[in-house]
Order: structure tokens, then C-alpha cells, then sequence
């Protein structure tokens, strides 16, 4: 059980290139997101999806792309990267948090993140 | 929207001392408040969290106070220790089938030995 895994790690990009990232969860999770954390301001959801082959804009959307293809992946695209695209990326993952089943773990499962630089 | 303000943003401690964080939200419909720890290089990863229906949650050395009224919720570590030194960051969440967690800007406390 490898929790949640991202790719790269480390990524320098060019201005106007363009990456993936990917995430991947072996829990089983429903729920899936991704964060940019930048010094001195937490962590901002970009974006996220409540289930496979469904996506949402979090508060920090643009300049971002997602895909829920498949229950356990969740990719995150820039189209043209800019330099205010330097970040560490995390992405997360959860059950449904609904009050009444009485999950036992009800917490977002964070990833080791990747560190992206835009140069 | 919801806003997360959290203080201080960095705490040091002496080893054996109590260390309290503070937080306080905005928006009255928040009813999930978790608190995450971040070491260095590492994603952050839940360290206690705290519903609304209560007012106080304990796990050892580590506990939280919410108060409703003044919209505002705490962490406190007793008993620090050096590997108590991250990054920590509260966050606040309206349990709707979305589950987005608005974060605080992060605390960093260090213990020293």
C-alpha cells in the first residue's frame, strides 16, 4: 500500500512549455485534489474531483488543467507555463466524507509533493 | 468565502514547554476543523482534527479547543520535543459533498534541545 504517489519530484520548465503531473492513490478514494503551496500562504486547492470522470475549480484554478480518468489517477496539466507557476504541488486524497457512515479515517492523505520550477 | 487566519507564524519553544497555536475562521457554516504537520520535504499529514459538535479533543500530547462563538480553534502540545519542530497548518472545512479544506498561511515551531 503505497498511500499516494506523485510524478516528477522535481520538474524546471521553460516559460510557455508544457507538463503533467500525475497523482496516484491505491486506497480506493473518491475524492481527490491538488494544492499549490507557496511561502507564507498554506496550501491553495486548485483543483479537485469527487469521482472518476468529474473535476471542479478550487480557488487558485487558472492556468490549470485536470483529468479523472480513472478512480486512482488524478493529472494536473499546465498548458503554458509561467514563471508565477513556481511552486511545490501536492496532491491529496480522501474518502467521502459523509458524517452518518462513521468512517473511522475521515482525513485527506497527502502525496510527498513536486517541487516545480519555472524558469 | 472561507478565510483561515492562523498565528504565530513561527513559534520556538524550549524542549519540555507547551506550545499553543491559534486560528480562527470566518465563515460560521465550517464545521470540520483538521490540524496538519509538514517536516521538510514531506507532505503534510493529520495530526488531530475536531468537529463541531465539540469543544475540546485530546490525543496525548496533543489537543484542540474549538470555540463556536468566536469563531476560533486552537492546538496545544505539551511535553514538546525536538522532532515536535515542522511546519503546522490548521484548516477549516464545511462538511458538504465537496470537502474542501481552506488552509492557514502555517506555523513553524521549533524545540530546542
Amino acid at each position: 500500500n503505497a498511500g499516494v504517489t506523485q510524478t516528477p519530484k522535481f520538474r524546471v520548465l521553460k516559460t510557455g512549455q508544457s507538463m503533467t503531473l500525475l497523482c496516484a492513490q491505491d486506497m480506493n478514494h473518491e475524492y481527490m485534489y491538488w494544492y499549490r503551496q507557496d511561502p507564507g500562504m498554506g496550501l491553495r486547492l486548485i483543483h479537485y474531483s469527487v469521482g472518476e470522470g468529474t473535476t471542479a475549480k478550487g480557488e487558485v484554478p487558472d492556468g490549470y488543467n485536470v483529468s479523472r480518468l480513472k478512480k486512482q489517477n488524478f493529472l494536473l496539466g499546465l498548458e503554458s507555463a509561467a514563471p508565477s507557476q513556481t511552486s511545490v504541488y501536492f496532491c491529496a486524497s480522501s474518502y467521502s466524507m459523509v458524517w452518518d457512515r462513521g468512517l473511522e479515517k475521515e482525513t485527506q492523505y497527502f502525496g510527498p509533493g513536486t517541487r516545480l520550477l519555472v524558469l | 468565502g472561507e478565510n483561515v487566519e492562523q498565528h504565530p507564524s513561527t513559534l520556538s519553544v524550549q524542549e519540555g514547554d507547551s506550545a499553543v497555536i491559534k486560528c480562527t475562521y470566518s465563515d460560521s457554516a465550517s464545521n470540520y476543523f483538521p490540524w496538519y504537520k509538514q517536516e521538510l520535504g514531506k507532505g503534510p499529514q493529520l495530526i488531530i482534527d475536531i468537529r463541531s459538535n465539540v469543544g475540546e479533543k485530546k490525543d496525548q500530547r496533543i489537543a484542540v479547543t474549538l470555540n463556536k462563538t468566536a469563531k476560533h480553534f486552537s492546538l496545544h502540545i505539551t511535553e514538546t520535543q525536538p522532532e515536535d519542530s515542522a511546519v503546522y497548518f490548521c484548516a477549516a472545512s464545511i462538511m458538504d459533498s465537496s470537502y474542501k479544506l481552506i488552509f492557514g498561511s502555517g506555523t513553524r515551531l521549533l524545540v530546542r534541545p
